[in-house]
């Protein structure tokens, strides 16, 4: 069974900084991973999707890394900004399936 | 673009009382919805597969006679909670896929009292 962990739990940095957010699958079986952001109470916001044969996707100031053997992917954020305060979720789609299994997710937040 | 909607946005209700949410897809069809939970600071967690016209497919640890799942049409699935207890407050979303594109609902959040 899939399994998708998050590392870290939470971050709280000054605002301008540069900063990497960890995801780990444990079956590298994937179809491809996504990440998302979650603001506090709302639903989900897809930010960048990576398929499987790709190693990498931008959006702006976010870069999505993705070492499917490894069964890592890291989410990059440039100059960062109090605006970026969220949770943001790994999700990984297994091959043959629909439904994603999620990370439990890095607590961002972003000093002004 | 593609739109799934979920009403209510949230409820409050009492315990032993059953809730339902709906989750719509806007401008296609769906014959496949999944439904989520997620616990306070937790990560979504996959309930069911909601199929059209069939039977709904329940993850290890979810009760069926509990979380009654409806796929009527190609455009609607509800999740109604039976004889909800505090322990099923939670925040609900339901996704549906058009085509290769996976769109989430804006979530449900139930506090049962």
């Amino acid at each position: 069974k899939q399994e998708v962990t998050q590392i870290p739990a939470a971050l709280s940095v000054p605002e301008g900084e540069n900063l990497v957010l960890n995801c780990s699958f444990t079956d590298s079986a994937i179809y491809n991973l996504q990440w998302f952001r979650q603001d506090p109470g709302k639903g989900l916001t897809s930010l960048l999707l990576i398929q499987s044969s790709q190693r990498e996707q931008t959006s702006g100031r976010l870069n999505a890394s993705l070492d499917k053997s490894s069964g890592r992917s890291t989410l990059y954020i440039a100059a960062s900004q109090p605006g970026d305060s969220a949770t943001y979720l790994c999700a990984v789609r297994d091959t043959g399936r629909r439904a994603l299994t999620f990370g439990s997710g890095t607590r961002l937040q972003v000093q002004p | 673009g593609a739109v799934v909607s979920q009403h209510p946005s949230w409820v409050i209700c009492k315990s032993g009382t059953s809730v339902k949410i709906e989750c719509r897809s806007l401008d296609f069809q769906a014959t496949t919805m999944f439904w989520y939970r997620q616990f306070p600071k937790q990560s979504l967690m996959l309930m069911a597969t909601s199929n059209e016209g069939s039977k709904a497919t329940y993850e290890q640890g979810v009760e069926k006679d509990k979380f009654l799942i409806n796929h009527a049409s190609l455009t609607l699935s509800t999740l109604t909670v039976t004889s909800a207890h505090p322990e099923d407050s939670s925040f609900y979303i339901c996704s549906a896929w058009d085509v290769e594109t996976q769109y989430f609902g804006p979530g449900t959040r139930l506090l049962v009292l």
